[in-house]
């Protein structure tokens, strides 16, 4: 049962175009994330926040930004698609504090063509 | 830097077998562990935590186990099912992650149960 929300589930958009995934979580978490996982291959964190009005960027390079205005809501923006954008992107989510698992929405796997 | 490794890359097994899977971890400094599962294409799906002062984990046919001394994780999971079949990440969340709280995966192994 997903309380972190992805959408759209599946994107396939042109070369160009500029594109936001959504992501959504209910449980009022302060910390959130974004990854990029190719098929068959590792995560790399992309993007991650603290918490409102707090955005950093993570371990892999990313083209694409973030932003953090409510709690509940961390969308991922790219102004521009390219076909290497081509790869599934997910989001997560962790109370703060050292006690606390992550919790995944289901991702959006995006295409550009 | 925490390197966390998963072994075996693959495995396949037959249906009702009891299976382990590994994970091991470079630094000792963890505050817990986390076992997921990913079906093809989708998202990942949390299956136990462990904190760092835990032994062990159970939830239904799976146990997870701590070893954090040697940087040792185990997933157990008993009488499996091709339902099972998917890929299992292991993650720490290393100390020296800091207040950014960044999990580190493992590669994963990829399972499938043979009907």
């Amino acid at each position: 049962e997903a309380d972190i929300y992805q959408t759209p589930r599946y994107l396939v958009i042109g070369t160009g175009k500029k594109i936001t995934l959504e992501c959504s979580q209910t449980m009022g978490h302060d910390k959130m994330y974004w990854y990029q996982q190719d098929p068959g291959m590792e995560l790399h964190l992309i993007h991650y926040s603290y918490g409102v009005n707090s955005t950093e960027k993570g371990d892999l390079s990313s083209e694409s930004t973030v932003s953090r205005i409510r709690t509940e809501h961390f969308p991922l923006t790219l102004e521009s698609a390219r076909p290497s954008h081509t790869s599934q992107y997910l989001c997560a989510s962790s109370e703060y504090g050292t006690n606390y698992g992550y919790t995944f929405g289901s991702g959006t796997r995006l295409t550009v063509v | 830097k925490q390197e966390v490794t998963q072994i075996p890359a693959a495995l396949s097994v037959p249906e009702g077998e009891n299976l382990v899977l590994n994970c091991s971890f470079t630094d000792s400094a963890i505050y817990n562990l986390q076992w997921f599962r990913q079906d093809p294409g989708k998202g990942l799906t949390s299956l136990l935590l462990i904190q760092s002062s835990q032994r062990e984990q159970t939830s239904g046919r799976l146990n997870a186990s701590l070893d954090k001394s040697s940087g040792r994780s185990t997933l157990y999971i008993a009488a499996s099912q091709p339902g099972d079949s998917a890929t299992y990440l292991c993650a720490v969340l290393p100390v020296s992650s800091g207040s950014a709280r960044q999990l580190t995966f493992g590669s994963g192994t990829q399972l499938t149960v043979l009907p």
